[in-house]
């Protein structure tokens, strides 16, 4: 079975301070793919990244970095300076290999960045 | 502008009744995907096609059809034998399987 856990449900910071979004996944499959999703208050899904299970190299674009350790089956992903325009609800997604492509998602994390 | 448009963005439904949502992509995209949002949750998987004609199951779907006769179209109806239809309705699109989905703005659909 997949599963996808994100234990924290909400988050409340002050601008500026850097945040970190917890993300533990749980798949039998031994190639997968683990995706992070943001959604603004509007509704959509705004893909933010993809990595794949042989790819263990942490990746960082702007103020957002992502640190992906198999030895935990965490797939954390951190805010830097954090903005109010990052406020929203975060989810992580896993789709393994031998699963038709399905993506399975966690419960998400609001983020809520206040002035 | 390349995206998905779904409509409409608020839907009604009566005791009984079926209703159709719509979803069209111009990403010429392959596969397409229905996915339900309750408040809090995350998302669950209703149905998703990989190609014209073919479509599966997903997680959740019982009390929900769908059709796949053109590659840009993929209709989500909601059976009256879907007892509980109030949530957020999502539907995306991939160029293949495994990779990243792009998403349409929802349809938030209610019981009268």
């Amino acid at each position: 079975a997949q599963k996808v856990t994100q234990a924290q449900t909400e988050i409340s910071v002050v601008e500026k301070e850097d945040v970190t979004l917890d993300c533990v996944y749980e798949t039998r499959d031994t190639t997968y793919y683990l995706f992070w999703y943001k959604q603004p208050p509007s509704g959509e899904l705004v893909f933010l990244i993809r990595r794949n299970s042989f790819d263990e190299q942490n990746e960082i674009s702007g103020r957002y970095s992502w640190n992906f350790q198999k030895s935990t089956s965490s797939f954390n992903f951190t805010i830097t300076a954090s903005q109010v325009v990052d406020s929203a609800v975060y989810f992580c997604a896993l789709s393994g290999y031998n699963q038709g492509g399905k993506l399975i998602f966690g419960q998400g994390t609001e983020l809520s960045v206040k002035p | 502008d390349g995206g998905i448009t779904q409509s409409p963005k608020y839907l009604f439904r009566k005791e009984g009744q079926n209703v159709t949502l719509s979803c069209e992509q111009n990403l010429n995209h392959d596969a397409m995907y229905w996915y339900r949002q309750d408040p809090g949750q995350g998302l669950r998987l209703i149905y998703y096609s990989q190609i014209v004609n073919d479509f599966q199951k997903g997680d959740i779907a019982e009390g929900y059809s769908v059709s796949r006769e053109k590659k840009e179209s993929f209709p989500l109806t909601v059976t009256s034998a879907q007892k509980n239809p109030t949530a957020f309705y999502l539907c995306a699109s991939s160029i293949g399987t495994f990779q990243p989905q792009h998403f349409g703005d929802g349809t938030r659909l209610s019981i009268l």
